[in-house]
Parts: structure tokens; sequence; C-alpha cells
């Protein structure tokens, strides 16, 4: 089956700081990504989405230039989380689908404290 | 614009006590209808896609079946193994807020 890779499962920074995570699809080419940020017991809230090449797509309300999404090959995504605060604590997941399919596939999360 | 219900947000039975859980949907034009299981502190894992009204698939315990309106997914003889939040959601990709499913031994 289809694998997304995403690293780190969990870090801790300190408020201010900027932090990447990374989501890669391991055995096939993923030409869209999505970035998902998930609080507890609430479903997933899609943050971005991005198609390998171009630009992402933010969804209304969230900030372009505190969450950087880049995807510059058809394996990896990253988003970095600039000046990080406590209140970007959260639970981020990935997806990844590739071209001309329907399903997307997760990565393992990450956990994100600042403190 | 797309919507997805789940219903019900929460269901507990017991081990071996079979039962169904609902996804309504509102799209133009369905592409895709999936399933996730998701455990605590991890990403969601895929179950199964339905493209069309009468379309069924089948994995173990669980069987996801499809019409215009909604999907079910009926967990037969469920084993305390099964307790997760299922998720159901159509292309977009927008999602339910899921279904927490506890089966006690």
């Amino acid at each position: 089956g289809a694998v997304v890779s995403q690293h780190p499962s969990w870090v801790i920074c300190k408020s201010g700081t900027s932090v990447k995570i990374e989501c890669r699809s391991l055995d096939f080419q993923a030409t869209t990504m999505f970035w998902y940020r998930q609080f507890p017991k609430q479903s997933l809230m899609l943050m971005a989405t991005s198609n390998e090449g171009s630009k992402a797509t933010y969804e209304q309300g969230v900030e372009k230039d505190k969450f950087l999404i880049n995807h510059a090959s058809l394996t990896l995504s990253t988003l970095t989380v600039t000046s990080a605060h406590p209140e970007d604590s959260s639970f981020y997941i990935c997806s990844a689908r590739a071209t001309g399919t329907a399903e997307a596939f997760f990565g393992q999360g990450t956990r994100l404290t600042v403190v | 614009e797309d919507q997805v219900t789940q219903s019900p947000e929460a269901l507990r039975l017991q081990e071996g006590e079979s039962s169904s859980l609902n996804c309504s949907y509102t799209v133009s034009g369905l592409r895709g209808l999936f399933w996730y299981r998701q455990d605590p502190g991890k990403g969601p894992e895929f179950l199964f896609t339905l493209y069309s009204a009468g379309e069924e698939k089948e994995k173990e315990r669980l069987k996801a079946t499809l019409t215009k309106k909604e999907s079910f997914l009926h967990i037969t003889a469920p084993k305390p193994e099964d307790s997760a939040t299922y998720l159901c959601a159509v292309q977009g990709p927008t999602f339910g807020r899921g279904t927490s499913l506890i089966v006690h031994p």
C-alpha cells in the first residue's frame, strides 16, 4: 500500500522559534499534498493544499506567512511554523495523493508543543 | 459547498454486538467517498473508497456501502481492537467530525 512518512513525530520548541515538519511519499509520486491541524477530540481541519511546483492554496483563516508550505518535489512537502507561539501547539498531519487517483494517504502526524 | 455529517458522534458496543455508522453527504458530483480509521495520536489509516451508489467494499469485520445520499460502515461482531475514531470524507477533501467507537470486551 501507499506509505506516507511524516517527521518528526513530536517536537517541543521555544516560543518565537520556527519548526519544520516533513512529509514524504515513500512509494508513489504525490502531485498533491494536504496539511491538516487537529485539536483534541476534534476532526481534521484542512490548512492548505499544495501541488508540486506551485504555491500552496490556504484555507480561509490560515495565515500564509505563519505556516509556510513548500512542495518542491513529487515526494516531499514541508510545513514550517514560523515564530511559533503556545497557541500553535497542536497535532499536525499531512496526506498525499497521487496523480489520477482519488485516495489520499496520511502520515503519522506530528505533535507540536510550544513552550 | 461539500458537506459531510457523521452519526452517531460516539458509540459504545459490547464485543460481538454488530452495528452501523452513518455518513451523510452533500456534494455536487461525487468523485469518491472515503472511510478512514484513526487511532489516538496517529494519522488516519485508509480503509475504503466508494464511487457510485450501490457499491460495497469489505475488509475483515468492516463493510462499507454507498447510496446517493449516505454511506454506512457496518461492523460485524466487533472486537476491542476495532475501537477507534472512524472518519468519512468526500473529495476536496471534506471530512466529517468522525464517530468514536469503543468496543468493550
